[in-house]
C-alpha cells in the first residue's frame, strides 16, 4: 500500500521541542518536493513548510520561521520537522504531504496526521 | 500572501442534488488551483488539481472549472459519502494558502 507513515507527535510544554517524522512506504518520494501542513482543532488547513526533492531548498510560513526546521533523508525515504520554541498556538494535527513534482505542485498524497499539543 | 476565500461556509444539500462550491483568490494564480475533501478524523484527499483535472480514482461526478482568480467545484449528484468539508488551495505563489473550507451537510 502506498502511504506516508507519521510519528513523533505528543504533549510538550511551551518552549519545548519535538521532532516529527514521515516515512514513505510503497513509493519513492526522492523525486518529489514534500511539505508539512497543520490543522488546529476545529480549524482549517494551514501550510507550514516545504522542501525540494533534493533538500537544497526550504520554505517556511512566517509564523514558524526561525523555530521550525524541515529536512529529509532520501536514503531512508523520510521527511522530518524539527519544532523548537513551541507555543500554545502551535497545537494542531500536523500532516506530511507529497507534492506532485520535484519543485512543487499540488499535494497528491497525505499522511494520516500526528497530533502536537503544546500545554503546561 | 494570496488570500483564498470560499463560499458559502456551509451548504445544506439533499442526496442526489447538484451543488457548486466557489473559491476566490485575492490575485491571479493562473490554473494552479486544487480542491481537497476532508472527512472528520481523516486526512485531506486530493480531488481536483490544475483547476479541472480529476485526481486518480475520483468519481466523474466531481468536476472543477475556472481560472485566474476564480474556481468552482461542482458535484453533479451528491452521494452520502460526499458529505464532508472541501478546501481549495493555490500553489502558484509562496506561501501556499488554503481557503477556509466549505462544509457540505445533509439537508
Amino acid at each position: 500500500e502506498v502511504q506516508l507513515l507519521q510519528s513523533g507527535g505528543g504533549l510538550v510544554q511551551p518552549g519545548g521541542s519535538l521532532r516529527l517524522s514521515c516515512v514513505a512506504s510503497g513509493l519513492s518520494v526522492s523525486g518529489s518536493a514534500m511539505s508539512w501542513v497543520r490543522q488546529a482543532p476545529g480549524k482549517g488547513l494551514e501550510w507550514v513548510s516545504d522542501i525540494s526533492a533534493d533538500g537544497g531548498s526550504t520554505y517556511y510560513a512566517d509564523y514558524v520561521k526561525g523555530r521550525f526546521t524541515i529536512s529529509r533523508d532520501n536514503s531512508r525515504s523520510t521527511l522530518y520537522l524539527q519544532m523548537n520554541s513551541l507555543r500554545a498556538e502551535d497545537t494542531a494535527v500536523f500532516y506530511c504531504a507529497k507534492r506532485q513534482s520535484s519543485w512543487g505542485g499540488h499535494f497528491d498524497l497525505w499522511g494520516r496526521g500526528t497530533l502536537v499539543t503544546v500545554s503546561s | 500572501e494570496i488570500v483564498m476565500t470560499q463560499s458559502p461556509a456551509t451548504l445544506s444539500v439533499s442526496p442526489g442534488e447538484r451543488t457548486t462550491l466557489s473559491c476566490r483568490a485575492s490575485q491571479s494564480v493562473t490554473s494552479n488551483f486544487a480542491w481537497y475533501q476532508q472527512k472528520p478524523g481523516q486526512a485531506p484527499r486530493l480531488l481536483i488539481y490544475d483547476t479541472s483535472t480529476r485526481a486518480t480514482d475520483i468519481p466523474a461526478r466531481f468536476s472543477g472549472s475556472g481560472s485566474g482568480t476564480e474556481c468552482t467545484l461542482t458535484i453533479s449528484s451528491l452521494q452520502s459519502e460526499d458529505f464532508a468539508v472541501y478546501y481549495c488551495q493555490q500553489y502558484n505563489n509562496w506561501p501556499l494558502t488554503f481557503g477556509g473550507g466549505t462544509k457540505v451537510e445533509i439537508k
